[in-house]
């Protein structure tokens, strides 16, 4: 059965610094991963995924996550945090084989903020 | 294309209720996934239609039930409401790129039971 765990509920950056959100997942199966934001008041907006192939993933508004199979994890960062970018960000996998179904495990949850 | 929609995006009832979510998908998808969202629970996967048919199901007692339109559009309902029941409820819908399939989110439904 596949899983996720987010370490650290609440990571607080100061604007331009470095952001890093961490994401560990269990799988049994090849992982299809995600990462996704959501904003205050509104649905879930897809940062980035990980399928096969290039272990480093670039997604929008400048994050990239890389993929590490012998660590099972599939950190998110950001060079340098705007204050744009606080919200609650949440890694995910997809269950079954080749993310092949419409059914997301998701983890807890972390709430980035940015201080000015 | 219009994005993923949701009807009504607030709703207010009361123990002992009823309640029904719609869903319209993004043109030319035919996956729809619930999902529930709580402070305390976190974002949990209710259950997914495809062809109107449900393909996956979460662990939710019986009083939540869906069902899928001919149009793809996506229904759930909620008997015999809890207070437990308040939540975010998020509808998407998914597309299969590079054999993949890529869950696209409606902005959700604030369910508040009284």
């Amino acid at each position: 059965a596949q899983s996720v765990t987010q370490l650290g509920s609440h990571v607080s950056v100061s604007e331009g610094a470095l952001v890093l959100l961490r994401c560990n997942y269990s799988s049994s199966v090849p992982p299809y991963l995600f990462w996704y934001v959501q904003y205050p008041n509104q649905g879930l907006q897809l940062l980035l995924k990980y399928t096969t192939g290039a272990t480093l993933v670039k997604g929008i508004n400048g994050f990239e996550a890389e993929f590490k199979k012998s660590e099972t994890s599939f950190h998110l960062t950001k060079p340098s945090a705007h204050m744009s970018d606080a919200a609650e960000y949440f890694c995910a996998v997809s269950v079954g084989n080749s993310g092949n179904t419409g059914k997301l495990i998701f983890g807890q949850g972390t709430t980035l903020q940015v201080k000015p | 294309k219009a994005g993923v929609t949701q009807t009504p995006r607030y709703l207010i009832k009361t123990r002992g209720q009823q309640v029904t979510l719609s869903c319209s998908p993004i043109s030319g998808h035919r996956s729809v996934s619930w999902y529930q969202q709580t402070p305390g629970q976190g974002l949990q996967f209710l259950f997914e239609y495809f062809s109107e048919t449900q393909r996956n199901k979460g662990n939710f007692p019986g009083r939540f039930s869906g069902r899928q339109f001919s149009n793809s559009r996506s229904e759930m309902n909620v008997s015999t409401l809890e207070l437990g029941d308040s939540a975010l409820y998020l509808c998407a819908s998914s597309s299969k790129r590079e054999g993949l399939v890529e869950q696209f989110f409606g902005p959700g439904t604030r369910l508040t039971v009284l």
